[in-house]
């Protein structure tokens, strides 16, 4: 299996502030065939199914606020708020879709 | 937009099956590109993979489980289904449907918490 590790576990970032979080895979989840990261970043608020914000490791999903980004490749992922709102508090986890089986970061906490 | 809703029992026995309905719309469970995916989540804790089902009725399995899940399709009905056999309190969670579209898991269902008790 492919372990997903994200740092840190729990994140307290300013209003307006850049919040930064972390997520490495044990192995690549590159695909040489058509080079793409096979990486998604969720976001889950209390109660609420998991909401994915970025997939292929950097493309935003449709709807989801330009100041949430992602980048990284290969085994090192990163997801960037670049200006934190009230609203971005939550819990964020990275997943990897490479490899059976699908497996998850252990999550990252985000508060103000 | 797809949406998915889950259904079935919130409270199972132990040594019983949890059996789970999702209902799909928006799309067919039999369009090409579609995987249909269950996924788990304990209480106050991370997300678990169970498994999925392609749209031609390809059936792939997390190996932690495999032992006693099946998923299945009903294109007639549009809806794809989790059997979990021989449960035990540890299976006590919020199940999600989900699914993916050229692998990627875009849409989720609102889940349903299944309680394993006597």
């Amino acid at each position: 299996d492919i372990v997903m590790t994200q740092s840190p576990d729990s994140l307290a970032v300013s209003l307006g502030e850049r919040a930064t979080i972390n997520c490495k895979s044990s192995q690549s989840v590159l695909h040489s065939s058509n080079n793409k990261n096979y990486l998604a970043w969720y976001q889950q608020k209390p109660g609420q199914p998991p909401n994915l914000l970025i997939y292929w490791a950097s493309t935003r999903e449709s709807g989801v606020p330009d100041r949430f980004s992602g980048s990284g490749s290969g085994t090192d992922f990163t997801l960037t708020i670049s200006s934190l709102q009230a609203e971005d508090v939550a819990v964020y986890y990275c997943q990897q879709y490479y490899s059976i089986p699908y497996t998850f970061g252990q999550g990252t906490n985000l508060e103000i | 937009q797809v949406q998915l809703q889950e259904s079935g029992p919130g409270l199972v026995k132990p040594s019983q099956t949890l059996s789970l309905t999702c209902t799909v719309s928006g799309a067919s469970t039999s369009s090409a590109g579609y995987y249909w995916s269950w996924y788990r989540q304990h209480p106050g804790k991370g997300l678990e993979w169970i498994g999925y089902i392609y749209y031609d009725g390809t059936t792939y399995y997390n190996p932690s489980l495999k032992s006693r899940v099946s998923i299945s399709l009903d294109t007639s009905k549009n809806q794809f289904s989790l059997e979990l056999m021989s449960v035990t309190a540890a299976d006590t969670a919020v199940y999600y449907c989900a699914a993916h579209f050229s692998t990627v898991p875009y849409n989720w269902g609102q889940g349903t918490l299944v309680t394993v008790s006597s």
